[in-house]
């Protein structure tokens, strides 16, 4: 399983791009990269998946060099609605796959 | 179409006790997995269930087990309950199969304190 690390934080201010960039090295050749949003006391909230190169869609965009060791997040024009954890994972539909999720990324979106 | 439901929502519970949690993922979705979350560990990986099998079960002591019914609907129980049980539990849903997407959607919790 891919391991996979982000920033423990990050603040911005409402109106800006935020990118949260997600590090996985060991990513396998079938594997995913997924991003899920978290509000306090919920569940985790998909918000995009892709494979390589860039995937969009109505909130956010996905960033996945050639390479694929990394992968970037991109939040359009944040509001304070976009303050949240962020999680990074990698993996696929494969069986005996524990999802590991790490510690997210705190943003802080300020007026 | 639904979301995941969870039930209860709360529950306390004493030490000693066993409790069951309940999950029903949304339709058409054969695989439901279970986390714990708490402040200190975050989201951990309790196990996983696909077709009424346990496909893969985290680093959990035996005192938490589950079971997948036939219509997908996911049970988990914990006994011999502990202090540090306390927690949100968490259950998603997906596809599974062998479906190239593996996006799961969670419910929203059992918050479970241990008194």
């Amino acid at each position: 399983l891919a391991k996979t690390t982000q920033p423990i934080s990050m603040d911005s201010y409402e109106g800006q791009e935020v990118n949260i960039t997600c590090s996985h090295n060991n990513i396998a050749t079938n594997d995913y990269i997924t991003w899920y949003q978290q509000f306090p006391s919920q569940g985790p909230r998909f918000i995009i998946q892709g494979y390589k190169t860039k995937v969009t869609n109505e909130v956010a965009s996905l960033f996945i060099p050639a390479d694929r060791k990394s992968s970037t997040l991109s939040l359009p024009r944040v509001s304070l609605s976009d303050t949240a954890v962020y999680y990074c994972l990698v993996g696929g539909d494969n069986y005996g796959q524990n999802f590991v999720f790490g510690p997210g990324t705190r943003l802080s979106v300020l007026p | 179409k639904a979301g995941v439901t969870q039930t209860p929502r709360y529950l306390i519970k004493t030490r000693g006790q066993q409790v069951t949690l309940s999950c029903s993922p949304i339709s058409g979705h054969r695989s439901v997995s279970w986390y714990q979350q708490t402040p200190g560990q975050g989201l951990q990986f309790l196990f996983e269930y696909f077709s009424e099998t346990q496909r893969n079960k985290g680093n959990f002591p035996g005192r938490f087990s589950g079971r997948q019914f036939s219509n997908s609907r996911s049970e988990m129980n914990v006994s011999t309950l502990e202090l540090g049980d306390s927690a949100l539990y968490l259950c998603a849903s997906s596809l599974g199969g062998g479906y190239r997407s593996y996006e799961q959607y969670f419910g929203p919790g059992t918050r479970l304190t241990v008194t």
